[in-house]
């Protein structure tokens, strides 16, 4: 069984600050693929980024990192600088390549709110 | 168009009425998925089709939801008989391809909202 953790429900931060989402995965899989996506309030899933299990090299894209530590199955998000653009609910994301599916299995999500 | 197009945006229906969702994936995506999202939650895996083949429908809550996707293109949802518990937004995505060791990012429509009164 796969399971997806987002421990923060909501988070408020003032413009400029940084911030961190923080997301816990369970699979049994030795091979898998994490996701962030965003949801804006017009409801459409954006996709941010796709890593896979063996690819622990930490990334950065603008003002988006991501930090994955298969030792402690986590995979946490932070925005630098943040703007109000920001303001979206994240989720957490994972997919395993057994089975017939390749479906995407959510966290809860988190709903960041960046205050002007 | 570029992304994936669902219609309608917004569904409202009386208990017990049928409603038919469309989902219009990204020309060539092979692999299509229907999700269902209920308020303030992660979307749920429904069902997933690679081209006209349902591979998966192990996510449908009930009998009384059905996929199709005959052509391999446009795929419609019906649920029958709704049900209250089946407010949510539905959400369809489409990938480029399906292979074993890679994962394609999904991506997603704007969702169609139903409610049932």
């Amino acid at each position: 069984a796969q399971k997806v953790t987002q421990a923060q429900t909501e988070i408020s931060v003032v413009e400029k600050e940084d911030v961190t989402l923080d997301c816990v995965y369970e699979t049994r899989d030795t091979t898998y693929y994490l996701f962030w996506y965003k949801q804006p309030p017009s409801g459409e899933l954006v996709f941010l980024i796709r890593r896979n299990s063996f690819d622990e090299q930490n990334e950065i894209s603008g003002r988006y990192s991501w930090n994955f530590q298969k030792s402690t199955s986590s995979f946490n998000f932070t925005i630098t600088a943040s703007q109000v653009v920001d303001s979206a609910v994240y989720f957490c994301a994972l997919s395993s390549p057994s089975g017939s599916a390749r479906q995407l299995t959510f966290g809860s999500g988190t709903q960041l709110t960046v205050l002007p | 168009g570029a992304g994936v197009s669902q219609s309608p945006r917004y569904k409202v229906a009386k208990r017990g009425q049928d409603v038919a969702l469309r989902c219009d994936p990204i020309s060539g995506h092979v692999s299509l998925f229907w999700y269902q999202q209920a308020l303030g939650q992660g979307p749920e895996f429904l069902t997933y089709f690679q081209n006209e083949a349902q591979l998966d429908k192990s996510g449908l809550p009930s009998d009384r939801f059905f996929a199709e996707r005959p052509e391999g293109s446009v795929s419609t949802l019906k649920i029958q008989r709704t049900q209250q518990e089946d407010s949510a937004v539905y959400l369809c995505a489409s990938s480029s391809r399906q292979a074993i060791s890679s994962n394609q990012p999904q991506h997603f429509g704007d969702g169609t909202r139903l409610s049932i009164l």
